[in-house]
């Protein structure tokens, strides 16, 4: 059984550009939550996605937004790039929206 | 609010030797307490949880922990460390609220096991 996987691994942006993070839950589970941790830090909620819908939001701008598929993969789009947004990105999926969460690997976004 | 604060940002011991990492709650609400696990360049792996069942908790790789109400701690142990035990710890509670459950980290620990 694949757990969460997260693609891509790594990713080198500048500043302004538009990034796209893609998760896959593991298998049975159809809620996904998006983490940021930046170099240093523990992991910081940004979303939580239910039934194609957002369900709750962390203190995140707009600039962050997601999206969830009928399969139950999800996106996080960052828009705007900051130098401040490199971090280590984690998905986490669970069976339902109160479950336990289960965490993917990770993306490592950099951007300069 | 519900949160967690991880005391010491940085903890070494000699292998074999006893490891505590601690983790203080607050929270207006009972807890459902964590440790995650985080090797270098990976994501999270739960050790353990705290869920309202029995109070002393065991993990995986031989860590436990206690959930102390009276002193608000979740501190979490093993007896005797190994040098794969090098490893950032955090610390989480979950927050639940009517869209859903999120988790709380703490700042970590990183753990440093010596010869």
């Amino acid at each position: 059984d694949a757990g969460v996987t997260q693609s891509p691994t790594h990713l080198i942006k500048t500043r302004g550009q538009q990034v796209t993070l893609r998760c896959s839950p593991k298998s049975g589970h159809d809620t996904v939550s998006w983490y940021q941790q930046a170099l240093g830090q523990g992991p910081q909620f940004i979303f939580q996605y239910y039934e194609e819908e957002e369900r709750q939001r962390g203190n995140f701008p707009d600039r962050f937004s997601g999206h969830q598929f009928p399969n139950y993969s999800s996106e996080l789009n960052v828009n705007a790039l900051l130098l401040g947004d490199s971090a280590l990105y984690l998905c986490a999926s669970s069976p339902d929206r109160f479950g336990e969460q289960f965490f993917g690997p990770g993306t490592r976004l950099t951007v300069l | 609010a519900q949160s967690v604060t991880q005391l010491g940002s940085h903890v070494s011991v000699s292998e074999g030797a006893l490891v505590l990492l601690r983790c203080n709650y607050s929270s207006s609400v009972p807890p459902y307490l964590f440790w995650y696990v985080q090797y270098p360049n990976q994501g999270l792996q739960l050790l353990l949880k705290y869920t309202s069942a029995a109070t002393l908790v065991k993990g995986i790789n031989g860590f436990e922990a206690e959930f102390k109400k009276s002193e608000t701690s979740f501190h979490l142990t093993k007896p005797s460390a190994h040098m794969s035990d090098a490893a950032e710890y955090f610390c989480a509670v979950s927050v639940f609220t009517g869209g859903g459950n999120k988790l709380t980290f703490g700042t970590g620990t990183q753990l440093k096991v010596e010869l």
